[in-house]
């Protein structure tokens, strides 16, 4: 078992609609949870980050995490083109950082 | 402005000949990292050092070399690189109080190894 897995996509979504992204990971130690995008060719820049159990809020975005489940969501809401991007969910475990492979999110016009 | 420099962006070399990646951040963070990222296998950590002379393997050491003498400074080196070593290079910093583990990348190295 990958150690966080991402469905790779694209998932596609209508401009305006919500985007769904979801993780799973497998180290029931791991403390702490990160959300990145990257655009083609840049760097990964931070979307969210989420340490406890529950939803966190800023902006047009939401983190979900439940750790019983072992999985964080990212949901994304009125979805516009310039999300459009890939997106990196990440983990730290014993001060080493593991990312999953991205899913890439398309957001149709 | 609060940033992770990396040198070169980009760099062709052939196979055996030694180089460095130089990484440096002037937000006096005590957390740096070496990634490289491939198509199909995401983005993968070489080593990180959480301070001063203090450096640990990630997942994907083997072929690589790193140093922490000064804070600021997380230089990559290849001793004697080899093709599949040609990827995508990312150095991070990360404070270790406050906003803790949150990865701040420079932009970027492309490297082949011919």
């Amino acid at each position: 078992q990958k150690e966080v897995e991402q469905n790779s996509g694209p998932l596609s979504v209508p401009e305006g609609a919500i985007a769904s992204l979801n993780c799973t990971y497998s180290d029931r130690g791991s403390q702490s949870f990160f959300w990145y995008r990257q655009y083609s060719g840049k760097s990964p820049e931070l979307i969210m980050s989420i340490y406890s159990n529950g939803d966190k809020e800023d902006g047009r975005f939401t983190a979900q995490l439940n750790k019983a489940s072992q999985y964080v969501s990212l949901l994304i809401r009125d979805s516009q083109p310039s999300d459009s991007a890939t997106y990196l969910c990440a983990v730290n475990r014993d001060d080493k950082i593991i990312f999953g492979k991205g899913t890439r999110l398309h957001i149709l016009p | 402005e609060a940033q992770v420099t990396q040198n070169p962006r980009y760099l062709i070399t052939v196979t055996g000949k030694k180089l460095t990646v130089t990484c440096s951040q002037n937000m006096n963070h005590e957390y740096m990292s070496w990634y490289r990222q491939d198509p199909g296998l995401g983005l993968r950590q070489i080593y990180y050092s959480m301070n001063v002379e203090v450096t640990d393997k990630g997942d994907v050491p083997e072929g690589y070399k790193v140093s922490r003498k000064e804070k600021r400074n997380f230089p990559l080196i290849l001793e004697s690189p080899s093709p599949n070593q040609t990827s995508l290079y990312f150095c991070a910093s990360s404070p270790l109080r406050g906003a803790k583990n949150i990865q701040y990348f420079g932009a970027g190295t492309r490297l082949s190894v011919l």
